[in-house]
């Protein structure tokens, strides 16, 4: 299956750190993601982590994986106002073409 | 690097008219893109993949003769949606991969596309 589960909303301080969830089912995906969409945009890609890997980090992002429960969590650290979006997380198929498998968004809201 | 971009970014018509949807990767070569429609507050839904010279692939319960996908270079796919009506109203992104690279997509900023 290519179920990809997200909570919905979230609320977060500036300055304090966020954390986003997300569960997938293939356990085949090889690469999972997160992207980031703002109002009336397209996405933009944040980050991604092998499936092999169980944290990466990049500047204020960390990725966690685990695996076996095919838990993927996105933390943000000194959240910004800039950092209002919804977050989506998503994995590659590979056994369709590797096209993505979108869960369905976290809306996360910075309050000044 | 890697910018995709979409033409037009809004588009309004009547319904029964056809709509063409241009996306094209402006600084690499894309062999594949990805056509999604997303509605409000609801997450992407694929639905169709673009392979250049190729017919696509469509999703199931896509209609192939409905929404016309052609990909004539490494470049550029275009979305026709034919005979358009109100519920085709939806926001449409396309996402073009890198040839060679099958880890990233990178996403166009969509268009809204509103149907009378």
């Amino acid at each position: 299956g290519e179920d990809v589960e997200q909570s919905l909303f979230l609320s977060v301080r500036e300055g304090d750190s966020s954390v986003i969830n997300c569960t997938y089912t293939d356990s085949s995906s090889t690469y999972l993601y997160w992207y980031k969409q703002e109002p009336g945009a397209g996405l933009q890609l944040l980050t991604y982590i092998f499936s092999n890997m169980d944290m990466k980090q990049d500047q204020r992002l960390t990725v966690l994986l685990n695996k076996k429960d095919k838990h993927l969590s996105l933390r943000i650290a000194d959240t910004q106002t800039g950092d209002s979006a919804i977050y989506f997380c998503a994995e590659s198929i590979p056994h369709g073409n590797n096209r993505l498998a979108f869960g369905k968004g976290n809306q996360v809201v910075v309050i000044p | 690097g890697a910018v995709v971009s979409q033409h037009p970014s809004r588009v309004i018509c009547k319904s029964g008219t056809s709509v063409k949807i241009e996306c094209r990767s402006l600084d690499f070569q894309a062999t594949t893109m990805f056509w999604y429609r997303q509605f409000p507050k609801k997450s992407l839904m694929l639905m169709a993949t673009s392979n250049e010279g190729s017919k696509a692939t469509y999703e199931q319960g896509v209609e192939k003769d409905k929404f016309l996908i052609n990909h004539a270079s490494l470049t550029l796919s275009t979305l026709t949606v034919t005979s358009a009506h109100p519920e085709d109203s939806s926001f449409y992104i396309c996402s073009a991969r890198l040839a060679g690279n099958q880890e990233t997509q990178y996403f166009g900023p969509g268009t809204r596309l509103l149907v009378l």
